[in-house]
């Protein structure tokens, strides 16, 4: 059965820091791994996908790599500010065809 | 990417009764799926719902709890039935478009 673990639960680093968000899963049979972020209360917002042929993917101040052999991934988000304060979660889709999901680092930036 | 609204947003409701959530998308999508997340917890897959077949749902999940319709394309339903305040979560509809999966917002419910 594939587990998800993320690490650190929560997180609270000051503006203009660069924030790293850990994601490991034991099962290397996946799909693609996506990153998410969700606001307190609030859906999930889709962040970066990365297919299980693919090593990293960016967008914008965000750069997510995979180790699929390793079975992690990591999120940088560089020069962070108040509104990266959030819950970051990753999934995995694997051949069962269901995503499962990790348990979420709780990020705050302070000004 | 899909655009997922849900209805309603939140929810306060009393033990004993039942509420139905509305979820729509802007395309036709083959697979709707529903998630619940309890409080401070992560997301749990309750079910799988395909236009014009039953809901496949997962283990510790059933019908008679949570009933889903799926009438097309766009749209699907969950209801939660006889509730407790043990059902007190979030509840989540998404859809798969291209192996990348979309959330919509959410339903608050808190039952009493």
């Amino acid at each position: 059965k594939q587990e998800v673990t993320q690490i650190p639960a929560a997180l609270s680093v000051p503006e203009g820091e660069n924030l790293v968000l850990n994601c490991s899963f034991t099962d290397s049979a996946i799909y693609n791994l996506q990153w998410f972020r969700q606001d307190p209360g609030k859906g999930l917002t889709s962040l970066l996908l990365i297919q299980s042929s693919q090593r990293e993917q960016t967008s914008g101040r965000l750069n997510a790599s995979l180790d699929k052999s390793s079975g992690r991934s990591t999120l940088y988000i560089a020069a962070s500010q108040p509104g990266d304060s959030a819950t970051y979660l990753c999934a995995v889709l694997g051949s069962w065809g269901k995503l499962q999901f990790g348990s979420g680092t709780q990020v705050v930036v302070t000004p | 990417s899909a655009v997922i609204s849900q209805k309603p947003s939140r929810d306060i409701c009393q033990r004993g009764t039942s509420l139905t959530i509305q979820c729509q998308v802007d395309s036709q999508v083959t697979m709707m799926f529903w998630y619940r997340q309890q409080p401070g917890q992560s997301l749990t897959l309750i079910a799988t719902a395909n236009q014009g077949s039953e809901a496949t749902y997962e283990s510790g999940f059933v019908i008679d709890k949570f009933p889903i319709s799926r009438p097309n394309l766009t749209f699907s339903t969950l209801t939660v039935s006889n509730m407790s305040p043990e059902d007190s979560s979030i509840y989540l509809c998404s859809v798969e478009e291209g192996n990348e999966q979309f959330f919509g917002p959410g339903t608050r419910l808190t039952v009493l």
